[in-house]
Formats: C-alpha cells, sequence, structure tokens
C-alpha cells in the first residue's frame, strides 16, 4: 500500500508567478485535500476533490484552484502569488467510506520571493 | 464560522509526566475529533481520534477524552518520553468529512 505522494518537495517562486502541485492519494483513496500550512500555525482547509468535483472550499480566493483525476491524483494551482502564499502545502487523502480519517503526505514547501 | 481553540500552546513537561492538551470546537455538528503530531519539517500524523459516539478512548499511553455538552475534547499522554516533543494539533470535522478544522498547535518538549 502507498501512501499519500506529492511534488515537488520545495520550490521557490517570485511573486506574481503562478504554482502547480501534485499530489498522489494513498492507494484505494478517493477523496484528496488541500491544506496549506504557514509556519507556526495549524493546517488551514483550501478544499476538497471527490469525483472530480470540488466538494468544498474553505476561506481562499478563487486564485487557489484544483483538480482530481480520474485516477485521483489532484493538483493544486496558485495564480498571482503573493508573499503570504509562502506555506507548506498539504494534501491529505481519504477514502469514500471513511472520508474523516484523512492521511497527509509529505507537503510541498513554497517560498514566494 | 467553524472554529476550534487548542490551549496551551507551549507545553514543557518533565520525562515520566504527564501532559494535557485542551481543545474547544465551535460548530456542535461536528461528530469526529482526530489528533495529529507533527514533527519538525514532517507530515501531521493521525495518533489517535475519537467520534461523538464515544466518551474517551485509550492506545497504550495516549488517551482522549470528549464532553459534547461542553464542546471540549482532550489529548492525554502518560509517561512522557522525549520522543514525544513534537506539535500537536486536534481538530474537528464539520459536515461528514467535508472539511476538517485544525487548532492551532500546542508545541510539547519533554526534557529528559
Amino acid at each position: 500500500e502507498t501512501g499519500v505522494t506529492q511534488s515537488p518537495t520545495h520550490l521557490i517562486k517570485t511573486r506574481g508567478q503562478q504554482v502547480t502541485l501534485r499530489c498522489s492519494s494513498q492507494s484505494g483513496h478517493n477523496t484528496v485535500s488541500w491544506y496549506q500550512q504557514a509556519l507556526g500555525q495549524g493546517p488551514q482547509f483550501i478544499f476538497q476533490y471527490y469525483r472530480e468535483e470540488e466538494n468544498g472550499r474553505g476561506n481562499f480566493p478563487p486564485r487557489f484552484s484544483g483538480l482530481q483525476f480520474p485516477n485521483y491524483s489532484s493538483e493544486l494551482n496558485v495564480n498571482a502569488l503573493e508573499l503570504d502564499d509562502s506555506a507548506l502545502y498539504l494534501c491529505a487523502s481519504s477514502s469514500s467510506g471513511d472520508r474523516n480519517t484523512i492521511y497527509f503526505g509529505e507537503g510541498s514547501w513554497l517560498t514566494v520571493v | 464560522g467553524e472554529n476550534v481553540e487548542q490551549h496551551p500552546s507551549t507545553l514543557s513537561v518533565q520525562e515520566g509526566d504527564s501532559a494535557v492538551i485542551k481543545c474547544t470546537y465551535s460548530d456542535s455538528a461536528s461528530n469526529y475529533f482526530p489528533w495529529y503530531k507533527q514533527e519538525l519539517g514532517k507530515r501531521p500524523q493521525l495518533i489517535i481520534d475519537i467520534r461523538s459516539n464515544v466518551g474517551e478512548k485509550k492506545d497504550q499511553r495516549i488517551a482522549v477524552t470528549l464532553n459534547k455538552t461542553a464542546k471540549h475534547f482532550s489529548l492525554h499522554i502518560t509517561e512522557t518520553q522525549p520522543e514525544d516533543s513534537a506539535v500537536y494539533f486536534c481538530a474537528a470535522d464539520y459536515t461528514g468529512g467535508f472539511k476538517t478544522i485544525f487548532g492551532a498547535g500546542t508545541r510539547l518538549f519533554v526534557k529528559a
């Protein structure tokens, strides 16, 4: 059984640029959630994808968008990057049979300069 | 809106002592309460969880209690060890797995 994997692990972008982060869900999991974790804070819910559709959204602007693919993998896209977008972006997967229990990937560290 | 408050923000204990972290949640519809441990530079890892139909759950040295009336839940770690040092997050699940809301975290230091 493979866990949640994310790429890239670290990246640096310039303010105003766009970034795409990728996530492969744990084997058997069809639901993917994305979280932003700023330094010293708890993870903040961005959105969740189920059956290739956005299934819920947190308090993030539209420049945060996502996709889920038929194999349940997912992408997080952020446009017009701002300095405050610098954070650890965590992907978490869960199964439709137990959507409460989420398992995190190692995350992607994004630095915006 | 939905909110999870966590206290204390920092906790320092002597090895062998107990540690208690407390959380409150705002939405009475919440029915699932996980706890995560996050070591420096690592992913949050689920260590224990409790559902709203249970008042207490124990797994070796860790236990969680839930008071639905007061909307409080707590993590108890007994016989603490240096490897327990990490940041611990409580969370509450709103709308059935749709959105998990996390507390701000408690940084636990266990002194040898």
